[in-house]
């Protein structure tokens, strides 16, 4: 159980484009999902908390015009890249939390980026 | 300001003998305490996790310790397999932040287990 998936796995774009990830909890409703980003060889950065029907809270630094998230249901969330840069290019990796209130994250398998 | 802090970037340890990861942490509001596995460009795996009432919690090869006094935590593997090679991450959060706890992670300890 506890499942949870990305899609897509890998996406290459050109500078300018937006691009859309997503997340879904695959065999459990998830109150809460979170979006992270990595850079190599660092830890996760958390990028911004998302709950069903509400809008995300992102963490500082992190702009919400450029990173758009949608929660609209209990087994899914989106991440839109708008008009991606380079810079934009990292590995991005959703997690969920279900509804029991156990504070364990569960995460998918990560999208790498890659912004030309 | 590291909230979390895992000071060996990397651990290698033979095959069958105990891999023992360390984790601090400073934030004394901590309450929850996780570790994740990680393998290169795919997701963190829970491992395993402990809450601040317990200083033990014990799953097969894993088990992990905490001691509050300290701010210290730490994850036990054994006997350590060449397929724990990972990265292992540990991660904290407060409960009484509400819903939308959010979790504070570790910088990672690469652990290479040697056949």
């Amino acid at each position: 159980g506890a499942v949870v998936s990305q899609h897509p796995s890998r996406v290459i774009c050109k500078s300018g484009t937006s691009v859309k990830i997503e997340c879904r909890s695959l065999d459990f409703q998830a109150t809460t999902m979170f979006w992270y980003r990595q850079f190599p060889k660092q830890s996760l950065m958390l990028m911004a908390t998302s709950n069903e029907g509400s809008k995300a809270t992102y963490e500082q630094g992190v702009e919400k015009d450029k990173f758009l998230i949608n929660h609209a249901s209990l087994t899914l969330s989106t991440l839109t890249v708008t008009s991606a840069h380079p810079e934009d290019s990292s590995f991005y990796i959703c997690s969920a939390r279900g509804t029991s209130g156990t504070e364990t994250q569960y995460f998918g398998p990560g999208t790498r980026l890659l912004v030309l | 300001d590291q909230q979390v802090k895992q000071n060996s970037p990397s651990l290698s340890v033979q095959e069958g003998r105990i891999s023992i990861l360390n984790c601090d942490y400073t934030n004394s509001m901590f309450d929850y305490f996780l570790w994740y596995k990680k393998y290169p460009a795919e997701g963190p795996t829970f491992l395993i996790s402990i809450s601040s009432i317990k200083d033990k919690n014990e799953d097969g090869r894993f088990t992990v310790f905490l001691n509050k006094s300290a701010k210290h935590l730490s994850l036990h593997i054994v006997p350590s397999q060449p397929g724990d090679s990972a990265v292992y991450f540990c991660a904290a959060s407060s409960r009484g932040g509400g819903a939308t706890n959010k979790l504070i992670f570790g910088t990672g300890t690469l652990l290479a287990v040697q056949p």
